[in-house]
């Protein structure tokens, strides 16, 4: 069974930096595009950055490129998210997500962690 | 900024059918979109209904489908359950370096 548990979200300033942990099981973690995703209260979900098995690729969305930054280790079957220069908007629950097949974008998807950013 | 439309609700009655669409602000969708959909109920996380427009996972009940409809993604739930009152959203592939935008969401009631 996938399992996917995001860890590392709390209470931070605007300004500061917050490290995101996704611990994965139940699958080869090496062989998979993993996603980290969303969600303002109340809000619509938001795609906010990918990157390849091994780690040789990542892409974002505009809004937080050059502050946050993906990253894996495939040794401890982990996922992160690294943010940096956090702002208000950036406050949600965070998702990380595995994809499946060629273009099945996030089709696992883990309990979320909530990020608020407040002063 | 990439803006993916999608009706903001829409409601049907138990055992009917509904259409749900999703679109670019301006333009179409075709296959090179890769169209998929999400189910999210209150408090869950997103769970997986369909990938590249058309393709169901392993999970995804049978009344789902999904396809292009007058230059737009689609998701059709046929045969409506109750259980299926829930947010849906699209997500469109642009590639590039922001390759992935979710549509708006659509707030489907069963009543």
């Amino acid at each position: 069974e996938v399992q996917l548990v995001e860890s590392g979200g709390g209470l931070v300033q605007p300004g500061g930096s917050l490290r995101l942990s996704c611990a994965a099981s139940g699958f080869p973690f090496s062989r998979y595009w993993m996603t980290w995703a969303r969600q303002a209260p109340g809000k619509g979900l938001e795609w906010v950055a990918n990157l390849k098995e091994d780690g040789s690729e990542t892409y974002y969305v505009d809004s937080v490129r050059g502050r946050f930054t993906i990253s894996r280790d495939n040794a401890k079957n982990s996922l992160y998210l690294q943010m940096n220069s956090l702002r208000d908007e950036d406050t949600a629950v965070y998702y990380c997500a595995r994809g499946a097949e060629p273009f099945a974008e996030a089709s696992h998807w883990g309990q979320g962690t909530l990020v608020t950013v407040s002063s | 900024q990439t803006v993916v439309t999608q009706e903001p609700s829409l409601t049907v009655s138990p055992g009917g059918t509904v259409t749900l669409t999703c679109a670019p602000r301006n333009g179409e969708v075709t296959s090179s979109f890769h169209p998929n959909w999400f189910q999210q109920k209150p408090g869950q996380p997103p769970r997986a209904l369909i990938y590249s427009t058309t393709n169901k996972h392993s999970w995804t009940p049978a009344r789902f489908s999904g396809s292009l409809l007058g230059g737009k993604a689609a998701l059709t739930l046929s045969g409506v359950q109750p259980e299926d009152e829930a947010d849906y959203y699209c997500l469109l592939y642009y590639g590039g370096a922001q390759p992935w935008v979710f549509g708006g969401g659509t707030k489907l009631t069963v009543l």
